[in-house]
């Protein structure tokens, strides 16, 4: 059974610091791993989607890695600022299941 | 980019009513639709994937009798909670499947705030 754990939990920065967000998986027979932000009592925007064939994908401050055979990914958030404050998750699309299991999430707050 | 609506953004009903939530696709067709359940402060629970035309498959431990799901069109899925009860308070929320660029993503909606009172 594939399962999704994010390290830390919570964290909290101040302004302009770079931030490394941890996600590993048991199960390395994925077909892509998606992170996602979530700001309180909101839906998920998708912030960066790698295929299984990638190693990593970077959009602005944001860039991501994959190791699948050690089951790791990292969401990389250069220059961190208040607006980043969210709950950053994890999901990982398993082949052939159309299906999205979801990490435990990151709560992240930037404070000024 | 592709773009997914709830409805209603939030419901207050009482114990033993029925709420229908609306799942829409706006710009794309999408022959699959995802059910999701978070409750507070924790991560997203797959409840059932619902494809258009057919039954949904309902993950384990959900009720299926429970959370009726329809999928009557390529851009609309429903979720209706039955005879709902305040253990059944939760934020839902759906996601519908694209192909774009040869890959396929999830896009997400903006998720129901249901309370049982």
């Amino acid at each position: 059974k594939q399962e999704v754990t994010q390290i830390p939990a919570a964290l909290s920065v101040p302004e302009g610091e770079n931030l490394v967000l941890n996600c590993s998986f048991t199960d390395s027979a994925i077909y892509n791993l998606q992170w996602f932000r979530q700001d309180p009592g909101k839906g998920l925007t998708s912030l960066l989607l790698i295929q299984s064939s990638q190693r990593e994908q970077t959009s602005g401050r944001l860039n991501a890695s994959l190791d699948k055979s050690s089951g790791r990914s990292t969401l990389y958030i250069a220059a961190s600022q208040p607006g980043d404050s969210a709950t950053y998750l994890c999901a990982v699309d398993l082949y052939n299941t159309d299906k999205l299991i979801f990490g435990t999430g990151t709560r992240l707050q930037v404070f000024p | 980019g592709a773009v997914v609506s709830q409805h209603p953004s939030r419901v207050i009903c009482k114990s033993g009513t029925s709420v229908k939530i609306e799942c829409r696709s706006l710009d794309f067709q999408a022959t699959t639709m995802f059910w999701y359940r978070q409750f507070p402060k924790k991560s997203l629970m797959l409840m059932a994937t619902s494809n258009e035309g057919s039954k949904a498959t309902y993950e384990q431990g959900v009720e299926k009798d429970k959370f009726l799901i329809n999928h009557a069109s390529l851009t609309l899925s429903t979720l209706t909670v039955t005879s709902a009860h305040p253990e059944d308070s939760s934020f839902y929320i759906c996601s519908a499947r694209a192909l774009a660029g040869g890959k396929h993503e999830q896009y997400f909606g903006p998720g129901t705030r249901l309370t049982v009172t």
